[in-house]
């Protein structure tokens, strides 16, 4: 089954406004990771929560957990031209030893 | 922070050659390694995952003969794609975990686009 689905599949804001996408999984896991990709290069790992936390910070960047709807959300706020990438969730299920990765969603941000 | 260099970043080649990629951790060692594949405007596939001195477990449908992975020390893994043709064309990305860090993070190389004539 497919872990680690995203919505939407792309969104496109202007710049200074918030940006929010949602992953939702369906097994149990450890945590749940937050992945950059800009085009045609490698993935940069943001930001982790563990199954045990609801929500996590960092900088402007803003993860919530719903282990009970087996669902994160990820906040970007104060949107800038440079926050233009592909994200991705990815889960750590419970006793396995690699990361799932969702669909993704593609974000553009209007200058 | 961890760094995973990816090379070639780009290659082209014929129909029925061998391209040999490489995933390197540069300041940490890596027990485990990742090989994924992308297409346009997709998610990352999972292909393999690589441990150090023991073979490659790979993904379902993936053919262990045709994307060869060796992982013989604790800072290289290598993809070799033989006899590679067209469908092979792509865009591969490996990813490493470090053997200390307590969390599943990936480090991820920054990818190398294989074309093939």
């Amino acid at each position: 089954s497919q872990q680690g689905e995203e919505d939407p599949q792309a969104l496109s804001i202007q710049e200074g406004e918030n940006a929010t996408m949602n992953c939702s999984y369906k097994t149990s896991i450890n945590n749940l990771q937050w992945y950059r990709q800009n085009s045609g290069r490698g993935l940069v790992h943001l930001i982790l929560i563990r199954s045990n936390e609801r929500e996590k910070h960092s900088g402007r960047l803003r993860v919530t957990l719903d282990t009970s709807k087996k669902s994160s959300s990820l906040l970007i706020t104060a949107s800038r031209a440079a926050d233009t990438a592909s994200y991705f969730c990815a889960t750590d299920a419970r006793g396995a030893q690699k990361l799932v990765f969702g669909q993704g969603t593609r974000l553009t941000i209007n200058p | 922070g961890a760094v995973v260099s990816q090379h070639p970043s780009w290659v082209i080649c014929k129909s029925g050659t061998s391209v040999k990629i490489e995933c390197r951790s540069l300041d940490f060692q890596a027990t485990t390694m990742f090989w994924y594949r992308q297409f346009p405007k997709q998610s990352l596939m999972l292909m393999a995952t690589s441990n150090e001195g023991s073979k490659a477990t790979y993904e379902q449908g993936v053919e262990k003969d045709k994307f060869l992975i060796n992982h013989a020390s604790l800072t290289l893994s290598t993809l070799t794609v033989t006899s590679a043709h067209p469908e092979d064309s792509s865009f591969y990305i490996c990813s490493a975990t470090d053997r200390f860090s307590g969390a599943n993070v990936l480090t991820f190389g920054a990818g190398s686009r294989l074309t093939v004539l």
